[in-house]
């Protein structure tokens, strides 16, 4: 089975720009979460989607928002892009069973560099 | 949110050399999983452990839920074990990670 994938890998934006990332979770899985990791917060949890709808969000401006589509693929997208939004943006999938947190699976990353 | 320590942040370690990374958690979980992030930034899964032992190969994981802690044991340690592990908690819909231990295995 794929395992969940992320596109594009890598990216350079300018500040003031805006930027959209893709996420593909593993096949049967419902849920989507996105996280951001940079090397001053660590890894930060900002926002979960199932079923085109946003269950949770993380601690961040509404600069950073998502959806998600009924194939369960994802996309976030930041607006108006800021140096410190340069980071590396971890997508990760998870059956729904509505039990909680089930296990999550990582894709490999879009690393985002804006100058 | 959860607070999550883990320790130590750095390791370096000769090959061959075992190790023990502990996570700590500040309130009461009922999952709990290890990750290994590669140089490529990858998250990938070692364990998922809510309580009790766990051994995959080299490595091994034990989780007290009641004391609030889990131990990562990676024995045997070769290079490609390099990199930065990280314990994850969850809280209501998302995981909290801990700080990371890097890792090293020099040859």
């Amino acid at each position: 089975k794929a395992g969940v994938t992320q596109t594009p890998r890598y990216l350079i934006k300018t500040r003031g720009q805006q930027v959209t990332l893709s996420c593909s979770p593993i096949s049967g899985h419902r849920s989507v979460s996105w996280y951001q990791q940079t090397p001053g917060q660590g890894l930060q949890f900002l926002f979960e989607y199932f079923s085109e709808t946003q269950r949770n969000k993380g601690n961040f401006p509404g600069r950073f928002s998502g959806r998600q589509f009924s194939n369960s693929r994802s996309e976030m997208n930041v607006s108006t892009l800021e140096l410190g939004d340069s980071a590396l943006y971890l997508c990760a999938s998870s059956l729904f069973r509505g039990q909680g947190i089930e296990t999550q699976y990582f894709g490999p990353g879009t690393r985002l560099l804006v100058l | 949110g959860i607070q999550v320590e883990q320790s130590p942040p750095d390791l370096i370690l000769q090959e061959g050399a075992n190790s023990t990374l502990r996570c700590n958690f500040s309130d009461s979980v009922n999952n709990l999983q290890w990750f290994h992030q590669n140089p490529w930034g990858q998250l990938i899964n070692l364990f998922y452990i809510p309580s009790g032992t766990k051994q995959n190969g080299r490595l091994s994981a034990t989780t007290v839920a009641t004391e609030r802690y889990s131990l990562l044991y990676i024995s045997s340690s070769q290079t490609t074990d390099s990199g930065v592990y990280f314990c994850a908690v969850p809280g209501a819909n998302n995981l909290f990670f801990g700080t990371g231990t890097r890792l090293t295995v020099i040859p």
